[in-house]
């Protein structure tokens, strides 16, 4: 077993409809949490960033962390063509200077006009 | 804030050659810098972690004596692909992390190296 899972879809949303991104893991270490988006052939850019559980909000974007269900979401509100990517969960247990992410496989989000 | 570059974008290069690739942080000192290899439609491969003024950590699996890497300021870390095979072509991305906050990673935009 991974230690994240995450669906790689592609996922195929209409431009305006809520997208609902999720990974769970199995460490029950991790307490950093993540969500990245990776255009074609570019790095990763950081959406969120959360510690522990808890929701965090910035513009349409809001990040959920349930620790007790090893469970973490990502919501994209107002969907746009420009919000299709791959997106990344990630996440990372305190190890010191040295913290190493653990990544999910990604799941490739298709917003349609 | 929180930038990271990556020099070149794109290289090709013959087979036998070697490769260096810069990774800088533009707004901020990096103590701890990373490189990633991604292959089309999958997630990054940690290759290794290095650390300023110190010899990197390379994961398992990973050449250390084919992937140099060198981590000599705050602000630049190269990745140096030696005597490149066209199994060595990849998409090659570094990050980094701000000193002293966080555990969250900035990463670079990315290098495609082709090995012909």
């Amino acid at each position: 077993q991974k230690e994240v899972e995450q669906d790689p879809g592609p996922l195929s949303v209409p431009e305006g409809a809520i997208v609902s991104l999720n990974c769970t893991y199995s460490n029950s270490a991790f307490q950093y949490f993540m969500w990245y988006r990776q255009y074609s052939r570019k790095g990763p850019e950081l959406l969120m960033y959360t510690y522990s559980s808890g929701n965090k909000e910035d513009g349409r974007f809001t990040a959920q962390v349930d620790k007790s269900s090893k469970y973490i979401s990502l919501f994209i509100r107002d969907s746009q063509p420009s919000d299709s990517a791959t997106y990344l969960c990630a996440m990372s247990a305190y190890t010191g200077t040295a913290s190493k992410l653990t990544f999910g496989t990604g799941t490739r989000l298709q917003v349609t006009l | 804030g929180a930038v990271v570059s990556q020099h070149p974008s794109w290289v090709i290069c013959k087979s036998g050659t070697s490769v260096k690739i810069e990774c800088r942080s533009l707004d901020f000192q990096a103590t701890t810098m990373f490189w990633y290899r991604q292959f089309p439609k999958k997630s990054l491969m940690l290759m290794a972690t290095s650390n300023e003024g110190s010899k990197a950590t390379y994961e398992q699996g990973v050449e250390k004596d084919k992937f140099l890497i060198n981590h000599a300021s705050l602000t630049l870390s190269t990745l140096t692909v030696t005597s490149a095979h066209p199994e060595d072509s990849s998409f090659y991305i570094c990050s980094a992390r701000v000193g002293g906050r966080g555990y969250e990673q900035y990463f670079g935009p990315g290098t495609r190296l082709t090995v012909t």
